[in-house]
């Protein structure tokens, strides 16, 4: 599939938890522990947020956390701050022949 | 720290070609995956294929074959994208990201990016 879907938007009140998520197939998501999060600024490059459904890079605050189930991943965002306001991508590998990386569709986070 | 610093913006005419580097510092070049991801004006990402300059291994978006070419200088630590056949649709900020090792697919250091203007 050419993008994984996520919601639009979604928005949330400063201190409050929010779930993104990022819904693929078995063909990515569902079937490999290759699911990656990205934060992005308007005008800035992605940042790396969770990579492998779970993990978090060094430097990233415990707030954020990714899981899954079967083919949707999710990304939470505990204790909203004003700098999370942002756009979030997610990516997985994908067994497709036609690429090998596919990212979701984005989700613009607002912070009320 | 590994950093990754991109040549500067880019205006193409239609049917020409434009060619984008991606220079590294500290770290180990040859070992680790350049990606390259663009985004098209208000758009979402796009993953558009990545190179291991130590085997010179290639893999590509299919819809980009046989119009874009990655090649990497590991005298320079330098990986190139190069898209020819320009056409309108391709303006956008064209990426590069190092890959995690041990990990597929997880980007954690980005080049600035390279804007890239296709008008006549």
């Amino acid at each position: 599939q050419s993008a994984l879907t996520q919601p639009a938007s979604v928005s949330g009140s400063p201190g409050q938890s929010i779930t993104i998520s990022c819904t693929g197939t078995s063909s990515d998501v569902g079937g490999y522990n290759y699911v990656s999060w990205y934060q992005q600024h308007p005008g800035k490059a992605p940042k790396l947020m969770v990579y492998d459904v779970s993990n978090r890079p060094s430097g990233v605050s415990h707030r954020f956390s990714g899981s899954r189930s079967g083919n949707t991943a999710s990304l939470t965002i505990s204790g909203l701050q004003a700098e999370d306001e942002a756009d979030y991508y997610c990516s997985s590998y994908t067994s497709t022949s036609t690429l090998n990386y596919v990212f979701g569709t984005g989700t613009k986070v607002t912070v009320l | 720290q590994v950093q990754l610093v991109q040549s500067g913006a880019e205006v193409k005419k239609p049917g020409s070609s434009v060619k984008v580097s991606c220079k590294a510092s500290g770290g180990t070049f040859s070992t680790y995956a350049i990606n390259w991801v663009r985004q098209a004006p208000g758009q979402g990402l796009e993953w558009m294929g990545g190179i291991i300059p130590i085997f010179r291994t290639t893999k590509y978006r299919q819809e980009f074959q046989g119009r874009v070419t990655l090649t990497a200088d590991e005298s320079t630590s330098t990986a190139y994208m190069e898209l020819s056949s320009l056409r309108s649709e391709d303006t956008a900020v064209y990426f590069c990201g190092k890959e995690i090792l041990g990990s597929t697919g997880a980007f954690d250091i980005w080049g600035q990016g390279t804007m890239v203007t296709v008008s006549s």
